[in-house]
């Protein structure tokens, strides 16, 4: 069974701290999505990786792909409460049948 | 584009009770999907749709729950009988590539 595994589960911070959550996998993914989910709402979608190492910056979000592309990170600098909200990183097996993770739920407190 | 719409947004229904969740997908997504999101188990593929046929239903729980799609834009998850602990979010998503654009969720209650 393909699982990816987040840590931390939670995690508070007050405003203006860096952070950085990971996503790892026994298992080889294709690409891997980061996803953002805020109360009431779905995940919207934030970045894809695709190939081993890839760095990719959406302002002060840092996402990374492992070379093996088993694992990835986020890290956000200088978190804003507007950043708060569950993290969701996703894996795509390869045929379009995506595997969740659990999420890592970010409050960031003014 | 008004996004992947999902109805209802809440419904609160008895247990053995018929429920139907809609959803209208992207236009020119081949790809939908469906989803449950509770607290304990995080967000659950029941079964996703390619170009209006069902690919994979293995994460459907049992025979309660069923799902069609009977047209490129409008596909419905079926819960009969209802039982309390089918309460959830349930989502839709939609696809044309391994990036998933999610509808906002019905917030199922079962009492």
């Amino acid at each position: 069974t393909q699982l990816l595994e987040q840590s931390p589960q939670f995690l508070s911070i007050q405003e203006g701290e860096n952070l950085t959550v990971y996503c790892n996998s026994s298992s080889v993914f294709s690409s891997l999505q980061w996803y953002r989910q805020e109360p009431g709402e779905g995940p919207v979608l934030l970045v894809t990786v695709v190939t081993g190492g890839e760095v990719k910056k959406l302002k002060r979000l840092t996402f990374q792909f492992g070379d093996a592309r088993k694992d990835s990170s986020l890290h956000i600098t200088a978190a804003q409460p507007g950043d708060t909200g569950l993290y969701l990183c996703a894996g795509d097996t390869g045929g379009f049948k995506t595997i969740f993770g659990a999420g890592t739920r970010l409050f960031v407190k003014a | 584009d008004a996004g992947v719409i999902q109805s209802p947004r809440h419904e609160v229904t008895e247990m053995g009770q018929e429920v139907t969740l809609r959803c209208k997908p992207i236009s020119g997504h081949d790809y939908l999907f469906w989803y449950r999101q509770t607290m304990m188990r995080g967000l659950e593929l029941l079964i996703y749709f390619n170009n209006n046929v069902p690919i994979d239903d293995s994460g459907m729980p049992e025979d309660r729950f069923s799902a069609k799609m009977p047209n490129a834009s409008f596909s419905t998850l079926k819960i009969q009988p209802s039982e309390p602990r089918d309460s959830a979010v349930y989502f839709c998503a939609s696809s044309w590539s391994y990036e998933q654009y999610f509808g906002p969720g019905t917030r199922l209650t079962v009492t």
